[in-house]
């Protein structure tokens, strides 16, 4: 199993281009989450999802947009990129409340 | 507000040692779930021990362990005979809510570096 994939491993963009992050998992989970990391700030919650077709917002939802058209995928969508974006991106998910499984990451470069 | 809080930004430990990397949490829940994560260079995120709050024995995954205290809020990891492979940035992690329905996202604190010495 592959688990937890993440796409692109890394990125750079210029001030106001915008990307979308894909994450795809094959353990058939019905939750999903999109994290950032920051220097000694840990993780914090971008948005989350509770099932196809739903998504809400966690702690940081600002500047950002989520999309869970298929239970397998949960995208990440920056439509104005700003430097403050730059940050690696992770997304996880997880049966239930159990523990999360984290893709490997995203290091997103805003210029 | 739920939070979290690791207040050891880093921490050295002779190879062989045991070491604790102190969390206490707040919440105002009776039920909930405390989590410490590993994180190496590499940058990936290994799940390492868990922790519910109506355990009654403190968890343990091999040379982990979670030192449990309720009554203090505080879970804190102990990592038994150091190894160098646990270099690394350790996350403890708390389970946001119990209502069923919204999942188990977490918040997480800053973190923890610690360096293992030979």
């Amino acid at each position: 199993n592959a688990g937890v994939t993440q796409t692109p491993k890394f990125r750079v963009l210029k001030t106001g281009q915008s990307m979308t992050l894909l994450c795809a998992q094959d353990m058939n989970h019905e939750y999903m989450y999109w994290y950032r990391q920051d220097p000694g700030m840990g993780l914090r919650l971008i948005h989350y999802s509770v099932g196809e077709g739903t998504t809400a917002k966690g702690e940081v939802p600002d500047g950002y947009n989520v999309s869970r058209l298929k239970k397998q995928n949960f995208l990440l969508g920056l439509e104005s990129a700003a430097p403050s974006q730059t940050s690696v991106y992770f997304c996880a998910s997880s049966y239930g409340r159990e523990k999360l499984f984290f893709g490997s990451g995203t290091q997103l470069s805003v210029l | 507000a739920q939070k979290i809080t690791q207040t050891q930004p880093g921490m050295f430990v002779q190879e062989k040692e045991a070491v604790t990397l102190d969390c206490t949490y707040d919440t105002s829940d009776q039920s909930y779930g405390l989590f410490w994560y590993k994180q190496p260079s590499s940058g990936e995120m290994i799940f390492l021990i868990y922790q519910g709050s109506y355990d009654e024995q403190n968890a343990t995954e091999g040379r982990y362990s979670l030192n449990f205290q309720k009554a203090r809020k505080s879970a804190n990891l102990v990592i038994s005979a150091s190894q160098l492979g646990d270099s690394a940035m350790y996350f403890c992690a708390m389970r946001e809510t119990m209502i069923y329905n919204q999942g188990g996202k977490l918040i997480f604190g800053q973190g923890t570096e610690l360096s293992v010495k030979p």
